[in-house]
């Protein structure tokens, strides 16, 4: 099964809270799990990415938590500004092979 | 040190007409992939290019869709006698040859409008 299934559809957060966009997957070949911006009119831009062997990983403000038993990982975003309002894609990738496979998408909207 | 550019930005085309899209990769990159994205969807794989080769194109539909990497010049994607469904936006990305942590860069994107 290919498929990632990412939640919810849509976020509004106030300014300063933390923002918390999750994603489940079914294959188990999948190694190599990035989340991607989306600004309207642009294409997506690489956030972060982590792979199975680690829990966690933090970029400034961004964090991805990743649980390999439950097949899920999520992407927190700390300290939320209205300047990360925008469409958030969690994705994964197996092995030697170069596809993406997105979800579908989450259009966060951090209020001032 | 430009990015990955993709022209044109807008198409607009009548149904039945050929669409085709432009995408020059990063320098430096030599594998070049194709997405679409529906609205209010994700983006869904197409096909990936080397120089002169198609390396994956399962997520291209069979028919009317055709891609090329060139030795010389751009990715081409070109969609024959397109239809209302075909209305999407096409992004296309590039990765370096030795890159190892898959990560790519993506282009802003054309916008196929078929009316």
């Amino acid at each position: 099964q290919q498929q990632v299934k990412q939640s919810p559809q849509s976020l509004i957060v106030q300014k300063g809270g933390i923002s918390i966009i999750n994603c489940a997957y079914e294959n188990t070949a999948f190694d190599y799990f990035p989340w991607y911006q989306q600004f309207p009119g642009k294409g997506p831009a690489l956030l972060i990415a982590i792979r199975p062997d680690v829990s966690e990983k933090k970029e400034g403000r961004f964090t991805i938590s990743f649980n390999k038993s439950a097949k899920q990982f999520s992407l927190h975003i700390m300290d939320s500004q209205p300047g990360d309002s925008a469409t958030y894609f969690c994705a994964a990738s197996r092995g030697s092979a170069r596809q993406l496979t997105f979800g579908s998408g989450t259009q966060l909207t951090v209020l001032p | 040190n430009a990015g990955v550019m993709q022209n044109p930005r807008h198409l607009v085309r009548r149904r039945g007409q050929e669409a085709r899209l432009r995408c020059s990769p990063m320098k430096g990159h030599s594998h070049v992939y194709w997405y679409r994205q529906l609205p209010e969807e994700g983006l869904k794989f197409m096909v990936y290019l080397q120089k002169e080769n198609i390396i994956d194109e399962s997520g291209m539909p069979k028919e009317r869709f055709s891609a090329e990497f060139p030795k010389e010049g751009p990715s081409i994607l070109r969609i024959q006698q397109v239809v209302r469904g075909d209305s999407a936006a096409y992004f296309c990305a590039s990765s370096p040859a030795q890159g190892a942590n898959y990560g790519y860069t993506f282009g802003s994107g054309t916008r196929l409008t078929v009316v």
